[in-house]
């Protein structure tokens, strides 16, 4: 069965404390990884796919890693607001329909 | 453009009650989907549809319908709301079939009393 699983649930940092966000999934076959972001109230917001083991993304303060079993999402001098939750997905290479698995996420503050 | 858009953000019904979420997208895409998100269960997929005219299941659909009958609308419906659909509904597009991502809106949240 495919599977998404983020680890912590959650985590807090001081502000300029770097870290690692977790996600390990089981999937027949990957076709892409994507992270989002997600504020109270709001809907995820996309911010990297990855799609083969030893592929990388940034996007400011933030770095996505990609290995044949997990992701990483790793957090360079965070500031508060870092402060969000976020999710890990995956599409598997036998879904034409986009279908995404996700895990639970990982909620992040950051404390000044 | 306005992406994905939401109609209502709010709303409390009643046990029994019925109800049609709207979700609209402006972005020209073929598939769509409606998810619910619960506290400690994560995003989980209701219904989709790859194109205008059709749908199907994802893995919650029990006490849920849908309908596309325009490419740019996907609706949902409650015929009979139930407490167990007090949940935070988000509707996402995505413009093909490869691995590419969804663009969600911003969410209604739903309570059934």
């Amino acid at each position: 069965e495919d599977q998404v699983t983020q680890s912590p649930e959650a985590l807090r940092l001081q502000e300029g404390e770097s870290s690692s966000l977790n996600c390990s999934y089981t999937v027949s076959g990957l076709r892409g990884l994507f992270w989002y972001r997600q504020d109270p109230g709001k809907g995820p917001e996309f911010l990297f796919t990855l799609y083969s083991a030893g592929e990388e993304k940034e996007k400011e303060r933030l770095k996505a890693t990609l290995t044949k079993k997990e992701s990483f999402l790793h957090i360079t001098a965070p500031k508060p607001e870092d402060s969000a939750t976020y999710l890990c997905a995956v599409q598997a290479r036998s879904s034409n329909t986009g279908k995404l698995i996700f895990g639970q996420g990982t909620t992040l503050q950051v404390k000044p | 453009n306005a992406g994905v858009t939401q109609t209502p953000k709010f709303r409390v019904l009643k046990t029994g009650q019925s109800m049609t979420l709207l979700c609209a997208q402006d972005m020209n895409h073929e598939y769509m989907y409606w998810y619910r998100q619960d506290p400690g269960m994560g995003l989980r997929l209701i219904h989709y549809s790859v194109g205008e005219g059709t749908t199907a299941k994802g893995e919650v659909p029990d006490g849920y319908n849908v309908s596309r009958l325009k490419k740019q609308n996907f609706l949902l419906g409650l015929e009979s709301a139930a407490p167990s659909q007090t949940s935070v509904y988000f509707c996402a597009s995505k413009g093909t079939s490869g691995p590419y991502e969804q663009y969600f809106g911003p969410g209604t949240r739903l309570t059934v009393t």
